[in-house]
């Protein structure tokens, strides 16, 4: 079955280190987003990407970064990470956008 | 302005009852997609039901129904005969056609279900 997973399930680093966080799917959906998750505010959307080569910009994307050179991985950096990025990331996939969204089981950051 | 609106943070129901979880979205795009999902205490996010703006009849999937009132901007979720493993988070979000395409998510409801 095609399936959307994530690694690590969790994660414990330090300010300052530069972490990386993977999402691969299977079901060969073009859209792929991350977000994080935090209480108070649902989830919002750090970067998202339409197909290979493309990435754009969500809504809380300053000390994040994606890239996209194949369509089944969206690999998630934190650059610095700060400790206002402990929180729940999700990755999420769909064929097209009037489709629902494909969650990945999440991943459970905490920078100390 | 918040693009989705969820003004209850906790709900309660009693076993086999039904209950209403509140939506109410802003947007000036004609065309939008509206979306229900539930978050067990495991975490995972499990899609629900999915109405479009232009679709004439509310959207049903089981027990589940979406209350979808475009003039009111409203599109509240009712769950009838709530069982006990419909205790969990609740997200209620929305997609415009125009500009970026991005799913916009509520802060969610959390409904707890009494035996």
């Amino acid at each position: 079955d095609a399936e959307i997973t994530q690694s690590p399930r969790h994660k414990i680093t330090e300010t300052g280190r530069q972490v990386t966080l993977a999402c691969h799917q299977t079901w060969n959906h073009n859209n792929m987003f991350w977000y994080r998750q935090d209480l108070g505010h649902g989830l919002r959307l750090i970067h998202y990407s339409y197909g290979v080569q493309d990435t754009n910009k969500g809504e809380v994307s300053d000390g994040y970064s994606v890239s996209r050179s194949n369509t089944e991985d969206l690999p998630l950096t934190l650059e610095s990470a700060a400790s206002s990025q402990t929180s729940v990331y999700f990755c999420a996939s769909s064929p097209d956008l009037n489709s629902p969204l494909h969650f990945g089981n999440g991943t459970r950051l905490t920078v100390t | 302005a918040q693009k989705i609106t969820q003004t209850q943070p906790g709900m309660f129901v009693q076993e086999k009852e039904a209950v209403t979880l509140d939506c109410t979205y802003d947007t000036s795009d004609p065309s939008y997609g509206l979306f229900w999902y539930k978050q067990p205490s495991s975490g995972e996010m499990i899609f629900l039901i999915y109405q479009g703006s232009y679709d004439q009849q509310n959207a049903t999937e089981g027990r589940y129904s979406l209350n979808f009132q475009k003039a009111r901007k409203s599109a509240n979720l009712v769950i009838s005969a709530s069982q006990l493993g419909d205790s969990a988070m609740y997200f209620c979000a929305m997609r415009e056609r125009t500009g970026a395409n991005n799913l916009f998510f509520g802060t969610g409801t959390r409904l707890t279900v009494i035996p």
